[in-house]
């Protein structure tokens, strides 16, 4: 029963392509999350959507796209990748609002390496 | 902007021992939530802890507890009784009440030795 579940585990492609992650999460959290890890292992988000509206945009290039179809996915599409692109994605989510805020629950991360 | 200081990139600890990580952070809110996350080698992200900034008293979880110093805006973790699977990158992280998003320090790499 896994709470967030990020497909594919491992992504290889070549500079210029396009490429899509894909997050789930069965939490019933009604926020979610995009951070980025770099080779440095520093964490950073990207994106953060509640209730399908995106609240958060880090200063992430326009090339990155996230599509929030329902409160249960968050998508990442990366458009021209780049080498700098490389890293591990992590999804992640939270429920938001009184009496607490949850803490961040994250997926397994993507590792996606561009050559 | 909120930034949180991990000053040590490593540690190592005889198993069995106990190890303190060091963490800071600035922020001018006074409501806000203090977390260490672990970091296997399988890269999940693991909640380890949470302190919530209006509690006095520190958060403890079995051999992992904190001492959050709320005035010095310090907290670290205290990880007694060290097993091999505690090996890992700890994270420290601070979200404020109103911002929904989780600001991490530099990590610290945890070695166990046998």
């Amino acid at each position: 029963d896994t709470a967030v579940s990020q497909t594919p585990k491992y992504l290889v492609t070549q500079m210029g392509n396009d490429k899509s992650i894909k997050c789930e999460q069965n939490l019933g959290h009604d926020t979610m999350y995009w951070y980025k890890q770099d080779s440095k292992k520093f964490l950073k988000i990207m994106f953060s959507y509640n209730n399908k509206e995106l609240i958060i945009n880090e200063t992430v290039p326009n090339r990155f796209s996230p599509k929030s179809p329902d409160k249960a996915h968050l998508n990442l599409h990366i458009n021209s990748l780049e080498l700098g692109d490389s890293a591990v994605y992590f999804c992640a989510s939270s429920q938001e609002g009184a009496p607490y805020n949850s803490p961040l629950h994250f997926g397994n991360g993507t590792r996606l390496t561009v050559t | 902007a909120q930034t949180v200081t991990q000053s040590q990139p490593e540690m190592s600890v005889q198993e069995a021992e106990t190890v303190t990580l060091s963490c800071t952070y600035d922020t001018s809110e006074s409501d806000y939530y203090l977390f260490w996350y672990k970091q296997p080698p399988s890269r999940q992200m693991i909640l380890v802890i949470r302190q919530e900034a209006y509690k006095q008293q520190n958060a403890t979880e079995n051999r992992f507890s904190v001492n959050f110093q709320k005035a010095a805006k310090s907290f670290s973790l205290k990880i007694s009784d060290s097993q091999l699977g505690d090996a890992a990158m700890y994270f420290c992280a601070y979200r404020s009440r109103r911002a929904q998003k989780l600001v991490f320090g530099q990590g610290t790499r945890l070695t166990i030795n046998p």
